[in-house]
């Protein structure tokens, strides 16, 4: 079965510029989560959608926004990147809610420049 | 604010003995825990779990240990292999939120 698939793997942008990063969930799997990993900060926890909702929200500006489509397939997008952005984006997918391990693809490299 | 800590940043050990990982958490309706590991260049991989019904759960190689009151978890590993050589994460959640995960620590093994 496949497993979550991120694209693209790398992706190098300019200060200001926008990115939309792409995530496609495991078959049957209705949760979507998007983390970003810092060197030292560990995985923060951006924002998770469940059915085309979003339904948690961490502490990030509201230049990063995301959403969910009926295939469950979810993008993340930044504007005005900042070179703090940059940073590994990792997607992770579950079956529902509750105390289901995530499943997580191989991420996103972002390098703002 | 840290929720979920991992204070030490790495750790080394030798081939065939014991790794010992610890996490901390400061939010008590935590009463869910997971680990995983990363590799480079790759996504992290779920290893075990653990409810805070239980104090340890066993997979192999692998044991965590929930110490409720002390709010703390260890995972331990034995014995070491180098292919454990990795980035390990904790993540403490409860119901209906998302969990939070730790910094992580840098396990090398040694051959």
């Amino acid at each position: 079965k496949a497993g979550v698939t991120q694209t693209p793997r790398y992706l190098i942008k300019t200060r200001g510029q926008q990115v939309t990063l792409s995530c496609s969930p495991i078959s049957g799997h209705r949760s979507v989560s998007w983390y970003q990993q810092t060197p030292g900060q560990g995985l923060q926890f951006l924002f998770e959608y469940f059915s085309e909702t979003q339904r948690n929200k961490g502490n990030f500006p509201g230049r990063f926004s995301g959403r969910q489509f009926s295939n469950s397939r979810s993008e993340m997008n930044v504007s005005t990147l900042e070179l703090g952005d940059s940073a590994l984006y990792l997607c992770a997918s579950s079956w529902g809610q509750g105390y289901y391990g995530y499943t997580f693809g191989s991420g996103t490299r972002l390098t703002v420049v | 604010d840290q929720q979920v800590k991992q204070n030490s940043p790495s750790l080394s050990v030798q081939e065939g003995r014991i790794s010992i990982l610890n996490c901390d958490y400061t939010n008590s309706m935590f009463d869910y825990f997971l680990w995983y590991k990363k590799y480079p260049a790759e996504g992290p991989t779920f290893l075990i779990s653990i409810s805070s019904i239980k104090d340890k759960n066993e997979d192999g190689r692998f044991t965590v240990f929930l110490n409720k009151s002390a709010k703390h978890l260890s995972l331990h590993i034995v014995p070491s292999q180098p292919g454990d050589s990795a980035v390990y994460f904790c993540a403490a959640g409860t119901y209906g939120q998302n969990f939070v995960f730790g910094p992580g620590t840098r396990l090398s093994v040694l051959p």
